[in-house]
């Protein structure tokens, strides 16, 4: 199986300050998937990098695949409390079926 | 509106007693998965279904059961369950495979004393 180790596990900033999420494996992924989750709810996707080198931006978000496929970070500029949540990344898994794997999350807390 | 609905939301139970927690989807998709959520472990695959009458396992398929007799829905079963079992699931859709978009339903807590 698969493994996608995600780091810091745990981030508390103030309101305003830039941060860095890392997504990280030995193996290559066709695609990586970021989700953010809020307490009481499912996770709801927020981009999908495909090609190795890829740099996806979604307002303050910035999201980045490896060129080799290995790993992906996410960068968020300007932190605002809203960010705060569970950011989840996501990758298929196909060493035995077609089965979906997720980090352990990293979990950001943004002080106002 | 598109969604994927679970029920129930809350579930507290007693070892052995068993149960099933229903799963539906609107958007005619045909990849359905369960997925176990516990502190510090993300989310975990529990099953996953490609199609109407085809199943697999994902990485923690044990004291779990699922089918799919329908598209539309992808019930979870434990057959006997225990206290290892208590965790939050979540059944998620999405069209096909490979990068597209899961959608999650809104949870089910389950608690096995």
């Amino acid at each position: 199986t698969q493994l996608l180790e995600q780091s810091p596990q745990f981030l508390s900033i103030q309101e305003g300050e830039n941060l860095t999420v890392y997504c990280n494996s030995s193996s290559v992924f066709s695609s990586l998937q970021w989700y953010r989750q809020e307490p009481g709810e499912g996770p709801v996707l927020l981009v999908t990098v495909v090609t190795g080198g890829e740099v996806k931006k979604l307002k303050r978000l910035t999201f980045q695949f490896g060129d080799a496929r290995k790993d992906s970070s996410l960068h968020i500029t300007a932190a605002q409390t809203g960010d705060t949540g569970l950011y989840l990344c996501a990758g298929d898994d196909y060493t035995g079926g077609f089965k979906t794997i997720f980090g352990a999350g990293t979990r950001l807390f943004v002080k106002a | 509106e598109a969604q994927v609905t679970q029920n129930p939301r809350y579930l507290i139970t007693v070892t052995g007693k068993k149960l099933t927690v229903t799963c539906s989807q609107n958007m005619n998709h045909e990849y359905m998965s369960w997925y176990r959520q516990d502190p510090g472990l993300g989310l975990r695959q529990i099953y996953y279904s490609m199609n109407v009458e085809v199943t697999d396992k994902g990485d923690v398929p044990e004291g779990y059961k699922v089918s799919r007799k329908e598209k539309r829905n992808f019930p979870l079963i434990l057959e006997s369950p225990s206290p290892n079992q208590t965790s939050l699931y979540f059944c998620a859709s999405s069209f096909r495979r490979l990068a597209y978009e899961q959608y999650f339903g809104p949870g089910t807590r389950l608690t096995v004393t």
